[in-house]
């Protein structure tokens, strides 16, 4: 299986602050990284896909980057609304999928 | 815009079956790949297996056989049995949709506790 290995696991900051959170790949994945959103109590939400691409409807303070095996997603100007747990996940072609292990990012 | 919304037992005995059902509004069951992932507190967000109409459902290994996904379309709902469930199997289970996107369509979730 190809592991995912998130950092940190969780994150203090401000509202106004810029945030990354990396991921590593166990084996060159290209771009198949989906980065996800979740708040308590409700399921997963896609924010970035195929490393870089912003889905519909998710604000543009959110960007991914990364290619092979180290990825990132960046929140620049974090709003309230943002502090949620994320989670990156690889969807290169050889299953099982597989998740990183989430950070937690809270309020400072 | 597809909507789901899983269901089942809430609770279940140890190595009983736990039975899950999708039931899946706005679009046709048979457009997507059908995912089940699940969420326990000490294993994070698991995948468990992927299922499209006319194709074989693959599961992940690490579940060692126990998972049979099965898609009823003339219902619109897709299944899921996992056999000789353990406290290991405790968790929040989804049922999502996947394609270029990931895993882009979710429901909100069932909890599933295994006790006797």
């Amino acid at each position: 299986d190809i592991q995912m290995t998130q950092s940190p696991s969780s994150l203090s900051a401000s509202v106004g602050d810029r945030v990354t959170i990396t991921c590593r790949a166990s084996q060159n994945i290209r771009r198949y990284v989906n980065w996800y959103q979740q708040k308590p109590g409700r399921a997963p939400k896609v924010l970035i896909y195929a490393a870089s691409n912003l889905r519909n409807g998710v604000p543009s303070r959110f960007s991914g980057s990364g290619t092979g095996t180290d990825f990132t997603l960046t929140i620049s100007g974090l709003q309230p609304e943002d502090f949620a747990t994320y989670y990156c996940q690889q969807s290169y072609v050889s299953l099982p999928f597989t998740f990183g292990q989430g950070t937690k990012l809270d309020i400072k | 815009q597809v909507q789901l919304q899983e269901s089942g037992p809430g609770l279940v005995k140890p190595s009983e079956t736990l039975s899950l059902t999708c039931s899946v509004s706005g679009d046709s069951i048979t457009t997507y790949y059908w995912n089940w992932i699940r969420q326990s507190a000490g294993k994070g967000l698991e995948w468990i297996g992927r299922l499209r109409t006319g194709e074989s459902a693959t599961y992940n290994p690490s579940l060692k056989g126990r998972p049979t996904m099965s898609v009823d379309t003339s219902n619109n709902h897709l299944s899921l049995k996992l056999t000789s469930v353990t406290a290991a199997d405790a968790a929040v289970y989804y049922c999502a949709t996947s394609g270029p996107q990931g895993f882009d369509v979710w429901g909100p979730g069932t909890m599933v506790t295994v006790s006797s």
